[in-house]
């Protein structure tokens, strides 16, 4: 059964800090990983989305890395600014059968960016 | 264009009672998913469409949850009976493909007195 965990649970730091957050899966054979951004009250919104076959992706001052193999996946945030404070989830979609129709979540990661 | 829009926003309802939550995806989107997500963790899946047609239902708890997508559209998720254990957020999602990206709604905030 996959697994999904992240750590650390929270995260504190001052502004300008460049700052990883860590996501780890169990079983490697996965159709796709996905980073989420979600703030108090609201829904996820999608910030990057790696495929199997790929090693990272970037958005802006976003970097999400994946190694399938070992089962690991990192967020590279450049130069935190408190807008940047929020929950970060992380989600893998398995290759089981029936598997391409869910994304599996960790619990996330909650990011205070403080001035 | 508009995204996934979900109502209410929020419902209070005793126990015991029947609720109806809903789901607009964003138009042309044939795959669905509910997810509920309680305080301090992920998303957990509920269920799946693909088109009119539940394509995966494994993750409903119960036989108090059902959900209903009639016209491939619009879907309706369904809890009789609700219990305490209910309270949660009822997320939504769609994508334009099964193994495509999903974007979300906002959720319903369901609160079990």
């Amino acid at each position: 059964k996959q697994e999904v965990t992240q750590i650390p649970a929270a995260l504190s730091v001052p502004e300008g800090e460049n700052l990883v957050l860590n996501c780890s899966f169990t079983d490697s054979a996965i159709y796709n990983l996905q980073w989420f951004r979600q703030d108090p009250g609201k829904g996820l919104t999608s910030l990057l989305l790696i495929q199997s076959s790929q090693r990272e992706q970037t958005s802006g001052r976003l970097n999400a890395s994946l190694d399938k193999s070992s089962g690991r996946s990192t967020l590279y945030i450049a130069a935190s600014q408190p807008g940047d404070s929020a929950t970060y989830l992380c989600a893998v979609r398995p290759r089981e059968s029936g598997g391409y129709n869910k994304l599996i979540f960790g619990a996330g990661t909650r990011l205070a960016v403080h001035p | 264009g508009a995204g996934v829009s979900q109502t209410p926003s929020n419902k209070v309802t005793e126990k015991g009672k029947y609720v109806e939550l809903r789901c607009d995806p964003i138009s042309g989107h044939t795959a669905l998913y509910w997810y509920r997500q309680s305080l301090g963790q992920g998303p957990e899946f509920l269920i799946y469409f693909q088109g009119t047609g539940a394509a995966d239902d494994s993750g409903l708890p119960n036989d108090r949850f059902f959900a209903v997508r009639p016209e491939g559209s619009v879907s309706t998720l369904k809890i009789q009976r609700t219990e305490r254990g209910d309270s949660a957020v009822y997320l939504c999602a769609s994508s334009l493909s099964r193994p495509g990206e999903q974007y979300f709604g906002p959720g319903t905030r369901l609160t079990v007195t």
